[in-house]
């Protein structure tokens, strides 16, 4: 298995909502990525975990919690959400964070609509 | 890490060979250079990654020259299915951010 897979792929959820990304991997990756991309603009990284435990946050607010449970799965916990936190949520992996040497496996996205 | 520089967009035909030039003046000495290709609504897609001169892959080659200050990406023989942006990143990838930040972006729309 060579993908990150991302779950749900669309999401729509109020200002009150709360709800979760979810993103796996079973290519025995030790690193995991979450990106932030609104439209046409380059992705924004906002989380780094690194063997289970979050190495580099971008300076993202709190509304997003990520959580990573297990070495395959990464999750991204949102809460009170505002419509400008809509965007595409990318999920990337690779083998840790000082062996990139051929990129990142990075998922489809879910796209988040914040209403 | 390096900030990297790129045209915002490039125009070609099928049929033609791209090259999409990136700029890294303040490439540091353990900095590979990696390309991305991204369709809308799709994560980037990793194309080719070097350190200096010329590496090829079954998809593009990638041209550095001696001082690392650029680099280009050429696509041999584009088709309509290659349209899509283009991202050069700089760093290293034994550090700990790895090739972290993507810049702006080439959008290449090839015409048939």
């Amino acid at each position: 298995d060579t993908e990150v897979t991302q779950t749900p792929k669309h999401l729509v959820m109020g200002m009150t909502n709360k709800k979760s990304l979810k993103c796996e991997q079973h290519m025995g990756h030790r690193a995991m990525y979450w990106y932030k991309q609104k439209a046409k603009k380059p992705p924004e990284l906002m989380f780094v975990y690194s063997y289970e435990k979050l190495s580099i946050n971008e300076s993202v607010p709190s509304r997003f919690s990520p959580e990573c449970p297990n070495s395959s799965l990464l999750n991204l916990h949102l809460h009170a959400l505002q419509p400008e936190d809509s965007a595409l949520y990318l999920c990337a992996s690779s083998p840790t964070t000082d062996r990139v040497t051929y990129g990142y496996t990075f998922g489809s996205g879910t796209r988040l609509t914040v209403v | 890490l390096a900030k990297t520089t790129q045209p915002i967009s490039m125009d070609s035909y099928e049929g033609q060979e791209v090259n999409i030039t990136c700029s890294h003046n303040n490439i540091a000495t353990n900095d590979y250079i990696t390309w991305y290709q991204q369709f809308p609504s799709q994560g980037p897609r990793f194309i080719i990654q070097g350190y200096k001169t010329k590496v090829t892959n079954e998809v593009a080659s990638l041209f550095i020259p001696a001082d690392r200050k650029s680099s280009t990406l050429s696509l041999p023989r584009v088709s309509l299915s290659d349209t899509a942006v283009y991202y050069c990143l700089v760093g290293d990838p034994g550090g700990s951010q790895g090739n972290l930040i993507f810049g702006k972006g080439t959008k290449l729309s090839v015409k048939p």
